[in-house]
């Protein structure tokens, strides 16, 4: 199992732009969900769906949109790209139906200039 | 709104000795508790976890000590060695929610 895949490594945007962070797993986890963390401030929650066709908003969902088409992908996108959004983001997979364990990915490395 | 903090932001320990992360958390009605390790550049790797209906759960090296008493809950990381330095994490779940809530993060360091 390859577990939780994502990519980019890394992304310079310039402000305005749009682009996908992608996320994999091979799992069959039913629980995915995408953080994004900045210094002192910990993980918080952006997006999060319980199964294919399912999202909910998170913590700090402004500025991004999901979708969850298939089990094994949860997409995050960056409509325009603002600097407040240079972060490093996320994604996690849990088994969900009571597991909370969640598995990480490597993480993106975004900045938006 | 409520939270999961940490006490202390760094602990530095030699190799060897053994080492506790606080962690205090506000919400009564969580039920669930991980704790997380994560290295630079890597994301988080899931360490221990305990439900609010222990009071403590050993794992390898690692022990995880609930007071709900206080609202306060520990790591212990016994004999710490140099590959323990790294950030550690604390999350908790209410669940009514059934997401976690991540705590700001406590950098350990160990001196060989």
């Amino acid at each position: 199992n390859a577990g939780v895949t994502q990519t980019p490594k890394f992304q310079v945007l310039k402000t305005g732009q749009s682009m996908t962070l992608q996320c994999a797993q091979d799992m069959n986890h039913e629980y995915m969900s995408w953080y994004r963390q900045d210094p002192g401030m910990g993980l918080r929650l952006i997006h999060y769906s319980v199964g294919a066709g399912i999202t909910d908003q998170g913590e700090v969902p402004n500025g991004y949109n999901v979708s969850r088409s298939t089990t094994e992908d949860f997409p995050l996108r960056l409509l325009s790209a603002a600097p407040s959004q240079t972060s490093v983001y996320f994604c996690a997979s849990s088994m969900g139906g009571g597991s909370y364990e969640q598995y990480f990915g490597p993480g993106t490395r975004l900045t938006v200039t | 709104g409520e939270s999961v903090g940490l006490h202390l932001p760094t602990l530095s320990v030699q190799e060897g000795d053994n080492s506790i992360i606080n962690c205090a958390y506000s919400n009564s009605a969580s039920d669930y508790f991980i704790w997380y390790k994560q290295e630079s550049g890597k994301g988080p790797q899931f360490i221990i976890d305990i439900r609010s209906n222990m009071d403590k759960r050993q794992g390898q090296r690692v022990t995880v000590l609930l007071n709900k008493t206080v609202k306060h809950l520990s790591l212990q990381i016994a004999a710490t060695q140099p590959g323990d330095s790294a950030v550690y994490f604390c999350a908790d779940r209410v669940t009514s929610y059934g997401k976690l809530t991540f705590g700001q993060g406590t950098i350990l360091t160990v001196h060989p």
